[in-house]
């Protein structure tokens, strides 16, 4: 079964507008990453918080991460048309090991 | 660094037909990785190669399905016979463990759009 749920599925909002999107777990993790996902593209790595942080910065991006209520959020900022694609939340967990993807939110930005 | 490459980019074949999926990884990255996605099912996991040795392959649907890795820079993911079902996009990823403390973040290709009539 999938690790990450995001939500919502989709998401539509004007540009210059904020974006959140969240995703929760099922058991413990080392990190959570993001991951954007243009039209006929591959996913492209956004992010990454380890379970010891709370809030991570990237540019227009803010990560929150809640390990006490297994969850995560994605907050873009002042969204441009560019921002239109789907976004994934992958957990890791403890050594190395493989992701688990969720289903994505699709983010839709209008000009 | 060109990235993962991935092709061919789209494949249209007819059912029974074999059909081979070819990935060379960023250089130096010791994790290979197969991904099919569809709307149905979403993003699932195949099979993991480690310097070259599968090492998970619980993901594989079916025995139709196999995938092989013999050199650091090549992978191939085969489908013999091919069946309409198995139309998807197939990602190929990879990625670095530096040893403690390190990230699993993995790198994608473009993927090749299959599909089968």
């Amino acid at each position: 079964s999938q690790q990450g749920e995001e939500d919502p599925q989709a998401l539509s909002i004007q540009e210059g507008e904020n974006a959140t999107m969240n995703c929760s777990y099922k058991t413990s993790i080392n990190n959570l990453q993001w991951y954007r996902q243009n039209s006929g593209r591959g996913l492209v790595h956004l992010i990454l918080i380890r379970s010891n942080e709370r809030e991570k910065h990237s540019g227009r991006l803010r990560v929150t991460l809640d390990t006490s209520k297994k969850s995560s959020s994605l907050l873009i900022t002042a969204s441009r048309a560019a921002d239109t694609a789907s976004y994934f939340c992958a957990t890791g967990g403890s050594g190395y090991s493989t992701l688990t993807f969720g289903k994505g939110t699709m983010l839709l930005v209008s000009p | 660094d060109a990235g993962v490459i991935q092709s061919p980019r789209h494949e249209v074949t007819e059912m029974g037909q074999e059909v081979t999926l070819r990935c060379k990884p960023i250089s130096g990255h010791d994790y290979l990785f197969w991904y099919r996605q569809t709307m149905m099912r979403g993003l699932e996991l195949l099979i993991y190669f480690n310097n070259n040795v599968p090492i998970d392959d619980s993901g594989m649907p079916e025995d139709r399905f196999s995938a092989k890795m013999p050199n650091a820079s090549f992978s191939t993911l085969k489908i013999q016979p091919s069946e309409p079902r198995d139309s998807a996009v197939y990602f190929c990823a990879s990625s670095f463990f530096g040893g403690a403390g390190s990230t699993d973040t993995q790198y994608f290709g473009p993927g090749t759009r299959l599909t089968v009539l």
